[in-house]
């Protein structure tokens, strides 16, 4: 079965621009899970959807937005890009809406110029 | 919110053992064991639930007190591929968000 995926696995933006992240579950998960992780630190959660419904959210300003469609597949969006935006970011997917396993995909690297 | 990790860096020689700690100051709902390798995604290892129960890992095991908002993760007679970072991530009652902590990076060496 595959994994979860993430496209793309590199991408160079420079400051103002926006970006869009694309994340797609293991087959059968309905939760997805947003994360950034800096360099040397653990991943800091970002958003969690459930059935296309926003579960949870991080303390990240509102130019950080996702969501997620029929098919489970989910974007995560950031507008304004900034400097500090740099960073690994991870999609995690999971069966249900709770903290159940979560199984990570291979990231996105942004760096942010 | 964010629990702290200890320590922040251990190395072993293969077959010893090691203990990573995490605690909190907030009551815990749940705790997260993850093992992230250079350049690689978060592997899941183990989860403990409040009221005891642990879902995980056979050769790695964990240890939750809730009184205490605590919990270990026990690394016995490590092997070479036991390296890479550590990181716990716990789960406050009601806040629908895991928060990891800073990781504690293992090296297992010959």
């Amino acid at each position: 079965d595959a994994g979860v995926t993430q496209s793309p696995t590199h991408l160079i933006k420079t400051r103002g621009q926006h970006v869009t992240l694309r994340c797609s579950p293991i087959s059968g998960h309905k939760s997805v899970s947003w994360y950034q992780q800096v360099l040397g630190q653990g991943p800091q959660f970002i958003f969690q959807y459930y059935e296309k419904e926003e579960r949870g959210r991080g303390n990240f300003p509102d130019r950080f937005s996702a969501r997620q469609f029929p098919n489970y597949s989910s974007e995560l969006n950031v507008n304004a890009l900034l400097l500090g935006d740099s960073a690994l970011y991870l999609c995690a997917s999971s069966l249900d809406s709770g903290w159940e396993t979560q199984y990570f995909g291979p990231g996105t690297r942004l760096l942010v110029l | 919110q964010q629990p702290v990790q200890s320590p922040q860096a251990v190395i072993l020689r293969e077959g010893e053992d090691a203990v990573i700690n995490c605690s909190s100051s907030k009551a815990l709902y749940s705790v997260h064991w993850y093992r992230q390798k250079h350049g690689e995604a978060p592997v899941f290892l183990m989860i403990l639930l409040k009221g005891g129960e642990q879902k995980g890992h056979d050769k790695i095991s964990a240890s939750f007190n809730e009184k205490k908002q605590q919990s270990s993760l026990y690394l016995t007679a490590s092997q070479l591929s036991y390296s890479g970072t550590y990181f716990c991530g716990t789960e406050i009652g009601g806040s629908e968000k895991l928060v990891f902590g800073k990781g504690t990076k293992l090296t297992v060496n010959p």
